[in-house]
């Protein structure tokens, strides 16, 4: 069974220019996730998608990011202008489906690592 | 302020050495999981624990979820070079339809 698919793997743009990520999720999954992982931290939440309708994005700085998942499978994330502080992998993570009474194990693809300079 | 704190954030042992993380929160979570990431990798998911006071064991890996839901530990037990890592504990808090919160992670290192 293929793994969740990311691209680029690896980026580096300077500040104010704009950046998307591309994420291809395990067949047949649901839900996806875009996830902001710092340098040293822990990964952090900015998305949840099932199908192609947002279940929760809280926690995206929604003046720059944005995402997308149009059609029910992959989806991008942009952001658009970039700052210093944006610098991070970004994890794409995909789960069967999505519930309030059973975890679903969510499957992490790779990761694009983001350089802002 | 993070919701899970883990302990020790680094750890630098010898081979056959045993050890223990942490993962400590003050809020009551209905599942809490244990990840193990390598560079350049996302993170892979080693057990899940949702009733209080359970104890899962994979290998020399032993998983203990506290009485009241609010932490849980890794022991892992004659450590090997092929154990070095990031360990992450994630959390899904009461009703959050899967989401998940993660704690700062411990970094392993197991010298030969």
């Amino acid at each position: 069974e293929a793994g969740v698919a990311q691209s680029p793997r690896y980026k580096i743009i300077e500040k104010r220019q704009s950046v998307a990520f591309w994420c291809n999720p395990i067949s047949g999954h649901a839900t996806l996730y875009w996830y902001q992982q710092i340098l040293g931290q822990g990964p952090k939440l900015l998305i949840q998608f099932q199908n192609n309708g947002v279940v929760d994005d809280s926690q995206l700085p929604k003046d720059r990011f944005s995402a997308e998942r149009l059609k029910g499978v992959d989806s991008t994330l942009k952001i658009q202008p970039a700052k210093l502080e944006d610098s991070a992998v970004y994890l794409c993570a995909s789960s069967l489906d999505w519930g309030r009474a059973h975890f679903y194990e969510q499957y992490f693809g790779p990761g694009t690592r983001l350089t802002v300079t | 302020t993070q919701l899970l704190e883990q302990s020790p954030q680094f750890l630098s042992i010898q081979e056959g050495e045993n050890l223990t993380v942490y993962c400590n929160s003050s809020s009551v979570f209905s599942s809490l999981q244990w990840y193990r990431q390598e560079p350049g990798e996302g993170p892979v998911l080693l057990v899940t624990v949702v009733t209080g006071g359970e104890v899962k064991k994979l290998k020399r890996l032993t998983f203990q979820f506290g009485d009241a839901r609010k932490d849980s530990s890794l022991h892992i037990t004659a450590a090997q070079p092929g154990d070095t890592g990031l360990y992450l504990c994630a959390g899904e808090r009461n009703n959050a339809g899967n989401m998940l919160t993660f704690g700062g992670g411990t970094r392993l290192m197991v010298k030969p």
